[in-house]
């Protein structure tokens, strides 16, 4: 059974650095892709950004880079979020997802699916 | 960056009775849409891939279609446990964009 099992919730003062994780189990982590999702209070979706463990190629949303860094360890099929400093305006829901792909004859198709359970992290002073 | 507009915002409909969704993209995503269901306190659950192909175990009661810019997800018969939150996210050039989602409403 594929499952994706992300850390437990976070409560962090602004400025503090943090790493969430999303350990990955009943597949081949090192096979597929691992997106982080970021879903604010009360909101939509918004793609981060994603990762292939099996070498660590990366990928932002323009409006994510910069601003927080995905990585991986492949040893422990375990994915990373992380901020250097966190601001009140980071508080929210992340999840990360596996990319599965379908090649089809002409293309292929890209999409998330299995997610992670989420983890909410909340920034305040 | 493509833009994906999903309409309504809110939609309201009785249980037993069809509900549609609409989502647009700003230019042409082929067949590279995906749609997604989340109930509150969950996370999201993939429902439709490649505009039309149900996802694993996913009942028949949801249809998408659509290819381009003008996709439709249908869910023909409104179970209560079919009222969520709905998004739709195409794939095109490293970029995996959700629209801003429909909220499936019992009326």
């Amino acid at each position: 059974e594929v499952q994706l099992v992300q850390s437990g919730a976070e409560v962090k003062k602004p400025g503090e650095s943090l790493k969430i994780s999303c350990k990955g189990s009943g597949y081949s982590f090192t096979s597929y892709w691992i997106g982080w999702v970021r879903q604010m209070p009360g909101k939509g979706l918004e793609w981060m950004g994603i990762i292939y463990p099996g070498d660590s190629d990366t990928r932002y949303s323009p409006s994510f880079q910069g601003q927080v860094t995905i990585s991986a360890d492949k040893s422990i099929s375990t994915a990373y979020l992380q901020w250097s400093s966190l601001k009140a305006s980071d508080t929210a829901m992340y999840y990360c997802a596996r990319l599965e792909t379908y090649y089809y004859g002409s293309g292929s198709l890209y999409y998330f699916d299995y997610w992670g359970q989420g983890t909410l992290v909340t920034v305040s002073s | 960056e493509i833009v994906m507009t999903q309409s309504p915002a809110t939609l309201s409909v009785s249980p037993g009775e069809r509900a549609t969704l609409s989502c647009r993209a700003s230019q042409s995503v082929s067949s590279n849409l995906a749609w997604y269901q989340q109930k509150p306190g969950q996370a999201p659950r993939l429902l439709i891939y490649g505009a039309s192909t149900r996802a694993t175990g996913i009942p028949a009661r949801f249809s998408g279609s659509g290819s381009g810019t003008e996709f439709t997800l249908t869910i023909s018969s409104l179970q209560s446990e079919d009222f969520a939150v709905y998004y739709c996210q195409q794939y095109n050039n490293w970029m995996y964009t959700f629209g801003q989602g429909t909220k499936l409403e019992i009326k």
